[in-house]
């Protein structure tokens, strides 16, 4: 089965520093999402890409954050100078569909940042 | 801006008993999404409703929406040790391209066996 996946699965970082995390959405799949979750707490939406393009953000999703899909499979979240509130768990995200069907998304299996 | 809320935040039951848990939205929405968080891992789709009153069953959890589309609640019958984990429901907020989904808070069971 198909599925979406993310490297690193770990990364510790000192802050101030850039990070990339990368994700390899399913293929076929053409919306593509970034979420978080700080430990303990609920998943929060940062991003979604659609058509090569930003489609929204949200307020966490700022100037220091980037998104990119460089080439037709990987799509990836850049944070330029990291900040030890950003240590979370980083989800990447693709459904086939959106709009006012909801298709479900597929969410792979997260990278841990660790800023220290 | 739209918020989903979920109650109870946690829920410890004996191995067999029954689970519930609550979502509630701020606003009506055009569908609600559920999906399971394993301790350690990431949230997996269980399931998507639709219509008004829609009920949907998966062999022991019940899934059930709202008539006015602003509440839904996820029911286990029995619970299993397998169970465990942590139940978020979505509900997605429409974009001109695409969504978003707006997580609840969500219920972590734990299961003593």
């Amino acid at each position: 089965e198909p599925e979406v996946t993310q490297t690193p699965s770990h990364q510790v970082t000192q802050m101030g520093q850039e990070v990339i995390l990368r994700c390899v959405p399913i293929s076929n799949h053409l919306y593509f999402y970034w979420y978080r979750q700080i430990l303990g707490q609920k998943v929060e939406f940062l991003v979604s890409f659609y058509n090569n393009e930003i489609s929204e953000k949200s307020e966490i999703f700022d100037d220091q954050f980037s998104v990119e899909r460089p080439d037709g499979s990987n799509f990836t979240l850049k944070i330029r100078s990291t900040k030890l509130e950003d240590s979370a768990m980083y989800f990447c995200a693709s459904s086939i569909r959106s709009r006012t069907s909801g298709y479900e998304q597929y969410f792979g299996p997260g990278t841990r940042l660790t800023v220290t | 801006g739209q918020q989903v809320m979920q109650i109870p935040q946690y829920q410890h039951v004996q191995e067999g008993e029954d689970f519930t848990t609550y979502c509630n939205s701020s606003t009506t929405l055009s569908n609600i999404q559920w999906y399971k968080q394993r301790p350690g891992g990431h949230p997996v789709f269980l399931i998507q409703l639709v219509k008004s009153g829609e009920v949907k069953k998966q062999k022991r959890l019940t899934f059930q929406f709202g008539e006015a589309k602003k509440n839904s609640s996820l029911h286990i019958t029995a619970t299993q040790t397998t169970d465990v984990g942590t139940y978020f429901c979505a509900g997605p907020l429409l974009m001109d391209s695409s969504y978003k989904l707006i997580f609840g808070s969500g219920t972590r069971l734990l299961v003593r066996p």
